[in-house]
């Protein structure tokens, strides 16, 4: 079956390390999307990319990185990580237009 | 800023009662999606709804697109202890593929 997954699901960093959260997906979806998500803002995106080599930045894009070179693949990097990033992280994709988001079961990061 | 702004924020009822989410933005919205989230799981959609004035029906979830298109409600009748979790609109703006989520209600049904 397809499906999407994230990696690590937990992960303890240092402040100032770079760390990258990985997302793979195998439905072939040409839409990808990071979300952020922290108590009383809901989730809100980091990232996104309609296709290889498309990336747009989100509304909490500060901080934050992705590339896409395949259809299957897009890594968030924390360039320099900082406390106010700890939070979980989810990835999703998307065929396109109003078609649902299917999300993986996140990453719990925390950077002490 | 947040674009989509739910209410309330946390919810807590018996089981058995009727209860409404609302989902408001001032913003206009192509289609807007509602989504259920278990704990350590990533969301899960339950509906998409795209005309303004658009009622679905889950069961005993209603939802519904408000004319405009920059609101949106849930109501879900005969509240069970299933139905907990945590609630999530998120709309899709016209011209892009881009979805944006709402602050969240959090809903717990005590049996």
């Amino acid at each position: 079956d397809a499906e999407i997954t994230q990696s690590p699901r937990h992960k303890i960093t240092e402040t100032g390390r770079q760390v990258t959260l990985a997302c793979h997906q195998t439905w072939n979806h040409n839409n990808m999307f990071w979300y952020r998500q922290d108590l009383g803002h809901g989730l809100r995106l980091i990232h996104y990319s309609y296709g290889v080599q498309d990336t747009n930045k989100g509304e909490v894009s500060d901080g934050y990185s992705v590339s896409r070179s395949n259809t299957e693949d897009l890594p968030l990097t924390l360039e320099s990580a900082a406390s106010s990033q700890t939070s979980v992280y989810f990835c999703a994709s998307s065929q396109g237009g109003i078609e649902k988001l299917f999300f993986g079961s996140g990453t719990q990061l925390s950077v002490l | 800023t947040q674009l989509l702004e739910q209410s309330p924020q946390f919810l807590s009822i018996q089981e058995g009662e009727n209860l409404t989410v609302y989902c408001n933005s001032s913003s206009v919205f192509s289609s807007l999606q509602w989504y259920r989230q278990e704990p350590g799981e990533g969301p899960v959609l339950l509906v998409t709804v795209v005309t303004g004035g658009e009622v679905k029906k889950l069961k005993r979830l209603t939802f519904q697109f408000g004319d405009a298109r920059k609101d949106s409600s849930l109501h879900i009748t005969a509240a069970q202890p299933g139905d907990t979790g945590l609630y999530l609109c998120a709309g899709v703006r016209s011209g892009t593929y881009k979805y944006i989520f709402g602050t969240g209600t959090r809903l717990k049904v005590l049996a």
